[in-house]
């Protein structure tokens, strides 16, 4: 499987942006880069993917590396229910292993 | 988008006995579904992959006489815990994948169990 790397936790303040990294070195060329979001008590959410390209959806932009060793998961302007722990995963024989990801704190 | 129900949200029982979880993919066809499982401050695990119409396949050190799931159509996944004990207390979660591939993996909203 494709060993993920991510910081244990970041602090953003409301309405900043933030920027969560996660190097994953070891991907294969064909495995797409997941990131999911979770809440306290509740279960993971989807938050985007990603193969090459960068990608916007309407909870955040992904940005992936020219060589897909690392990516960001960026949340434009976050806010106190963008506090969550999130996962960086890229799936293998399509199933998700989940590391222990990072616990994204945002203050008011 | 996709969704996953999982039933019972919540579930206390007694030692010894068996418990059933229920996952449900809503609004689309799921051939595969997977359950995990997490304890307190921890990363969820995956236990096994639930194939339509097949045997599921469990990961290693997850025994499979204990935790029965059944995929008996291409909506409906089932986990029983057989005679549960206090140290299968845990947050058990369910996860489907809409075959179009439109929104990753949704999950549902899992379910919480305490044995006692």
């Amino acid at each position: 499987d494709a060993k993920t790397t991510q910081p244990n936790s970041m602090e953003s303040n409301e309405e900043e942006p933030v920027h969560l990294p996660c190097n994953h070195s070891t991907i294969s060329g064909t495995d797409y880069i997941h990131w999911y979001r979770q809440l306290p008590s509740q279960g993971p959410e989807y938050v985007i993917h990603g193969l090459t390209s960068n990608v916007n959806n309407r909870m955040a932009s992904l940005a992936i590396a020219e060589d897909r060793k690392s990516s960001t998961l960026i949340l434009h302007r976050a806010t106190l229910r963008d506090a969550a722990v999130y996962y960086c995963i890229p799936p293998r024989y399509g199933k998700l292993t989940f590391g222990q990801g990072t616990i994204l704190t945002v203050h008011p | 988008g996709a969704v996953v129900s999982q039933h019972p949200s919540r579930v206390i029982c007694k030692s010894g006995t068996s418990v059933k979880i229920e996952c449900r993919s809503l609004d689309f066809q799921a051939t595969t579904m997977f359950w995990y499982r997490q304890f307190p401050k921890q990363s969820l695990m995956l236990m096994a992959t639930s194939n339509e119409g097949s045997k599921a396949t469990y990961e290693q050190g997850v025994e499979k006489d204990k935790f029965l799931i059944n995929h008996a159509s291409l909506t409906l996944s089932t986990l029983t815990v057989t005679s549960a004990h206090p140290e299968d207390s845990s947050f058990y979660i369910c996860s489907a994948r809409d075959w179009r591939y439109l929104y990753g993996y949704t999950f549902g909203s899992g379910t919480r169990l305490t044995v006692v």
